[in-house]
């Protein structure tokens, strides 16, 4: 049972465009979300991250919107840049957990020159 | 700061070997270690967790004497996939502490 599901497995946008990825969680008791951004061959890296007692949180070109009566997130890149190309994993993770995450499939983003 | 390696990058070895997986922390101490799992086009999937100087514990449908984890510094974590099956055959990466800094990761393959 996916928990935190990205129905899109790949999204391309043109530069300067904005780029808006989805995640949907069915666990109400997720109560903190996470994007990450993974290079091939490379590690997940931390992108923005957004409490439940939140529906925006803005850093730079990202921001993420959280709707928690629809269980539903977005991660909105913009201006999208092609060094922004990757892979993008929603993650969650309920409290009193440990800090234990619960991942998307992720999205691939291609940002076109 | 707060970079997580892991040794091999990529490692092959033949059915019924095992092979140990190395997670280090080059510049911070690492309490807790993450160790996920990602087949091709899926999400990773958490293994285990381990504490420092403590016995990991696994995720539900995690066979504990297949995957060895020790943690037994501050700064070093290992996974030893023991009896490997070609099923095995996968993505591993390993994150540290509640920030969740990721190592790079180790493409497994076996034959």
């Amino acid at each position: 049972d996916q928990q935190v599901k990205q129905n899109s497995p790949s999204l391309s946008v043109q530069e300067g465009r904005i780029s808006i990825l989805n995640c949907d969680y069915t666990n109400s008791m997720f109560d903190y979300f996470l994007w990450y951004k993974k290079y091939p061959a490379e590690g997940p890296t931390f992108l923005i991250s957004i409490s439940s007692i939140k529906d925006k949180n803005e850093d730079g070109r990202f921001t993420v919107f959280l709707n928690k009566s629809a269980k539903h997130l977005s991660l909105h890149i913009v201006p999208s840049q092609p060094g922004d190309s990757a892979v993008y994993f929603c993650a969650a993770r309920p409290p009193g957990s440990n800090y234990k995450l619960t991942f998307g499939k992720g999205t691939l983003l291609t940002v076109n020159p | 700061g707060a970079v997580v390696s892991q040794h091999p990058s990529w490692v092959i070895c033949k059915s019924g070997t095992s092979v140990k997986i190395e997670c280090r922390s080059l510049d911070f101490q690492a309490t807790t270690m993450f160790w996920y799992r990602q087949f091709p086009k899926q999400s990773l999937m958490l293994m285990a967790t381990s504490n420092e100087g403590s016995k990991a514990t696994y995720e539900q449908g995690v066979e504990k004497d297949k995957f060895l984890i020790n943690h037994a510094s501050l700064t070093l974590s290992t996974l030893t996939v023991t009896s490997a099956h070609p099923e095995d055959s996968s993505f591993y990466i390993c994150s540290a502490n509640q920030e969740q800094y990721f190592g790079p990761g180790t493409r497994l393959t076996v034959t």
